[in-house]
């Protein structure tokens, strides 16, 4: 079965912290995704990774970035912490061009402080 | 209109009821539809893709009308594990490229 591991499930930081939350998959996916989710708003696309060194930005990529040196490993860095980035951040993997099954993590919930 | 659009509800039904979800989308070169389940406090899962003939898993319906640009999801018979917030999810370009768009989601309570 797929495994999507976020490194952390609570964390909380202070406002102008460089804060790094990680994703492992272990399935060998091309595709990794990161999202955050707030109520009232659902689900955004933040950045997403066709490959390795490869990312795009989504829907809402301002105040962050991305790096995937590996294929497994996608992180996302919040270059610096700001109160309004207090959210759930899901990380999702997919296999091959059909984006047809994500596998989320189950989540961090970052409370910025 | 909205990208993925979707009434928030709550559905709120006994066991045992016939439910049904509907969500629009705005973009026509949509090709990838699909429902996912979201427990509280849970990430989401796949629920079921949305094929153009339709499809059936178990309890579990799905439709599309590409004409009106809307998918359903029908639930039979609910029991109560069905409680969960179901989203919408359509891929934003035409063609499998691009990424998915979520909806913000339906919550379902069912009762005994």
């Amino acid at each position: 079965d797929v495994k999507v591991t976020q490194s952390s499930r609570y964390l909380v930081k202070r406002t102008g912290e460089k804060v790094f939350l990680e994703c492992v998959q272990d399935m060998d996916h091309e595709n990794m995704f990161w999202y955050r989710q707030d109520p009232g708003l659902g689900l955004r696309l933040i950045y997403f990774s066709y490959d390795v060194k490869m990312k795009e930005k989504g829907d809402i990529p301002e105040g962050y970035s991305v790096s995937r040196e590996k294929k497994e490993r996608f992180s996302l860095i919040l270059e610096s912490a700001s109160t309004n980035q207090t959210s759930m951040y899901l990380c999702a993997s997919s296999l091959g061009q059909l984006l047809e099954k994500l596998f989320f993590g189950s989540g961090t919930q970052l409370s910025v402080l | 209109r909205k990208e993925v659009e979707q009434d928030p509800g709550p559905f709120n039904v006994p066991e045992g009821a016939t439910v049904a979800f509907n969500c629009t989308y705005s973009n026509s070169a949509s090709q990838s539809f699909f429902w996912y389940r979201q427990d509280c406090r849970k990430e989401p899962k796949l629920l079921m893709s949305v094929y153009s003939s339709g499809n059936e898993d178990g309890r579990f319906t799905a439709q599309l009308n590409r004409a009106s640009q809307y998918i359903s999801l029908l639930i039979r018979d609910s029991k109560l594990s069905d409680s969960a917030t179901y989203l919408c999810v359509v891929n934003r370009k035409g063609g499998s490229q691009g990424n998915l768009i979520f909806g913000k989601g339906t919550k379902l309570s069912v009762k005994p």
